[in-house]
C-alpha cells in the first residue's frame, strides 16, 4: 500500500534561509509523488510532481524536489525562503490504484523576517 | 475563469440533520474527488468518481454519500452527520489521475457538527 510521512509538523526559517521540508514514501509500484502547497484559508495547489522522467523535479516558486529511490525520499527544497512562502505544505503520492490518493500529514512553514 | 466552486463555505448544523455540500467545476474534468482535513492528520480521501454514474471509497467513507449525476457536479452527503464530521472539506478536480494529472481544488467547507 501507499503511504507518504513527512517529518516535521512545523518548520522555522529565517528569511533568506534554506528551506527543507521532508518526506519519505512507502510504495508497491513506481509512485508518482506530489508536493501541494496550502495557503492561509485556501484551498491546495500543485507545486510540482515527480512522474520518473527526472530525479530533481523543479516546480513554481523556486521549489524543488529529488527523488531517491534508495532513501525512498521526495524531500522538497528551496534556496532562500521567502516571506510569502509561510504556508503548510502536502507530500502525497498516488495508491496502487491510481485513482486513490494519499497526503501526508503535512509541514507547517514558518518564515521568520 | 477555470474553477472548482464548493458551497456553502461555512456550516453550522446539529447532529442528527441531513446535509449537503456542493462542488462543481467547469474544466470538463472526469475525475473529482472528496477529502477531509484534519488538523495532524493532513487530507483523507472521502470518495472519487472517475466519471459521470462512477464512483468508489476513498480512505474514509464511513458517514458520508456521494453522487455523480452529471460531469460538472459532485455533491457531497451527509445523511446523520456526527460532531466527529466536524472537519475542513475539500472538492477537487483533475483530468484523471492515472497520467499524474493535476488535481484542482475548491476553497474548502468548514463543517460544525453540534
Amino acid at each position: 500500500a501507499q503511504s507518504v510521512t513527512q517529518l516535521g509538523s512545523h518548520v522555522s526559517v529565517s528569511e533568506g534561509a534554506l528551506v527543507l521540508l521532508r518526506c519519505n514514501y512507502s510504495s508497491s509500484v513506481p509512485p508518482y509523488l506530489f508536493w501541494y502547497v496550502q495557503y492561509p484559508n485556501q484551498g491546495l495547489q500543485l507545486l510540482l510532481k515527480y512522474t520518473s522522467a527526472a530525479t530533481l523535479v523543479k516546480g513554481i516558486n523556486g521549489f524543488e524536489a529529488e527523488f531517491k529511490k534508495s532513501e525512498t525520499s521526495f524531500h522538497l527544497t528551496k534556496p532562500s525562503a521567502h516571506m510569502s512562502d509561510a504556508a503548510e505544505y502536502f507530500c502525497a503520492v498516488h495508491g496502487d490504484n491510481f485513482n486513490k490518493f494519499y497526503f501526508g500529514s503535512g509541514t507547517k512553514l514558518n518564515v521568520k523576517p | 475563469e477555470a474553477q472548482v466552486t464548493q458551497n456553502p463555505r461555512y456550516l453550522i448544523t446539529v447532529t442528527g440533520k441531513k446535509l449537503t455540500v456542493t462542488c462543481s467545476q467547469n474544466m470538463n474534468h472526469e475525475y473529482m474527488s472528496w477529502y477531509r482535513q484534519d488538523p495532524g492528520l493532513g487530507l483523507r480521501q472521502i470518495y472519487y468518481s472517475m466519471n459521470v454514474e462512477v464512483t468508489d471509497k476513498g480512505d474514509v467513507p464511513e458517514g458520508y454519500k456521494v453522487s455523480r449525476k452529471e460531469k460538472r457536479n459532485f455533491p457531497l452527503i451527509l445523511e446523520s452527520p456526527s460532531p466527529n464530521q466536524t472537519s475542513l472539506y475539500f472538492c477537487a478536480s483533475s483530468l484523471g489521475l492515472a497520467m499524474a494529472n493535476e488535481q484542482f481544488f475548491g476553497p474548502g467547507t468548514r463543517l460544525t457538527v453540534l
